[in-house]
This record gives C-alpha cells, sequence and structure tokens, in this order.
C-alpha cells in the first residue's frame, strides 16, 4: 500500500534535547512538507522541501531543521532551541503544483512531548 | 496576505441531522485553490476536495456538499444525513495559484455527531 509513515506515534523528550522525527513516503512524490499543530488549532508549515536535496523554511522554522537526502525521506529534527515544541506533527507529500491530482497526502503524526 | 477563516470552532448535532461547516478566506490573487480535509481522531488528514477559483458550480459527493461563493468569498461544506463517523475536524485551507503547493489553514471545525 503506498502511503506516508511517521514513526513513533508518540515521543517524549526531555527539555534540552534534540530529537528527530521520521517520515518516509513510497508515493513517488517530489515534494514533503513538515506542519505543526497544536491543540484548537489549524496547521502552521514547517519547512518544505520540492525536490532532493533542496528545502525552504516556512512560516514557523525557528528551532527547527531538515534534510532531504532521499526522495522518500523527510526527518525534521526539533532542536533545543525550539521554545516549545509539545506539540502534533504531521508530515505531508505531493507532486508538484499544478499536477492533476496535486493536493497534500498527510502521514498519521508524532505527537512529541517535551518536559 | 491570505487568511482562512472557520469561525465554528466546535458542532455538536445529532445523528441524521444536516449540518454546514462555514469557510471563508481572503486572497488577492484571481486564481487560487481551496481544499477541504477531515481529520479524525487518529490525527491523518484526509483530502476531501480541490475547488479552483475559476469554478464555481457546487459539488456534491455523496453526503457531502461543497458551496462556492466567489462574492462572498466562502467555500462551505454541508454534511447530509450526518453519522457518527463524521465525528472530526475539518480543515478549509487555502493555496495561491504559482505558489508552489503552499496551504494556507483555517483553525478547524470540530463536529460531533452523537447517535
Amino acid at each position: 500500500d503506498g502511503g506516508i509513515t511517521q514513526s513513533p506515534k508518540y515521543l517524549f523528550r526531555k527539555e534540552g534535547q534534540n530529537v528527530t522525527l521520521s517520515c518516509e513516503q513510497n508515493l513517488n512524490h517530489d515534494a514533503m512538507y513538515w506542519y505543526r499543530q497544536d491543540p484548537g488549532q489549524g496547521l502552521r508549515l514547517i519547512y518544505y522541501s520540492q525536490i532532493v536535496n533542496d528545502f525552504q523554511k516556512g512560516d514557523i522554522a525557528e528551532g527547527y531543521s531538515v534534510s532531504r537526502e532521499k526522495k522518500e525521506s523527510f526527518p525534521l529534527t526539533v532542536t533545543s532551541a525550539q521554545k516549545n515544541p509539545t506539540a502534533f506533527y504531521l508530515c505531508a507529500s505531493s507532486t508538484p503544483a499544478g499536477e492533476r491530482s496535486d493536493e497534500q497526502y498527510f502521514g498519521p503524526g508524532t505527537r512529541l512531548t517535551v518536559t | 496576505a491570505q487568511k482562512v477563516t472557520q469561525a465554528q470552532t466546535e458542532i455538536s448535532v445529532v445523528e441524521k441531522e444536516d449540518v454546514t461547516l462555514d469557510c471563508v478566506y481572503e486572497t488577492r490573487d484571481t486564481t487560487y485553490y481551496l481544499f477541504w480535509y477531515k481529520q479524525p481522531p487518529s490525527g491523518e488528514l484526509v483530502f476531501l476536495i480541490r475547488r479552483n477559483s475559476f469554478d464555481e458550480q457546487n459539488e456534491i459527493s455523496g453526503r457531502y456538499s461543497w458551496n462556492f461563493q466567489k462574492s462572498t468569498s466562502s467555500f462551505n461544506f454541508t454534511i447530509t444525513a450526518s453519522q457518527v463517523v463524521d465525528s472530526a475536524v475539518y480543515f478549509c485551507a487555502l493555496r495561491k495559484n504559482n505558489a508552489g503547493n503552499m496551504l494556507t489553514f483555517g483553525g478547524g471545525t470540530r463536529l460531533m455527531v452523537k447517535p
């Protein structure tokens, strides 16, 4: 089955530690995205990548970093510089905008709790 | 700047009632795209519909229907004869043309359908 996997579903970390969230897709999509969702709020874009070895900051990139070494993978690192890292993180992928089915497909999310 | 407003943060209905979720958007672009996504309790966003700004035809898909009105910058979503399985958070989103595939999300509406 084609889709997006994010692991783990729940992640707990101590304050001051960096943590990396994984996102893998087998949809052969060029573009991938990371969003953050806080309780009762919409999704906010952290980073996106339209092609391998290239990525761009979204609206709330401070305290986060990404890499895109492979088409299938777009890991997100939440660094100790992120002041409020506890949130639900969603990864998505899509074909390039303008193609027939360019809507974003989402993974199941990772709920990160930092104490 | 773009903005999507979903004024209804939470709606509660009894099964078999019809319910309309409102979405109002702001954009200066003449070409843009509107989306609706469903987020069930599992957390993964599920794509429901995409509509471009040149197509104001209403759309119906089973119990779901969408009413796009450019004159009022609205893209409302109606569920007919609601079911418990419709309980979820619903997001409306806006994408500019020629902006890659970047989405601006509304804050979401939590729909609770009671048996």
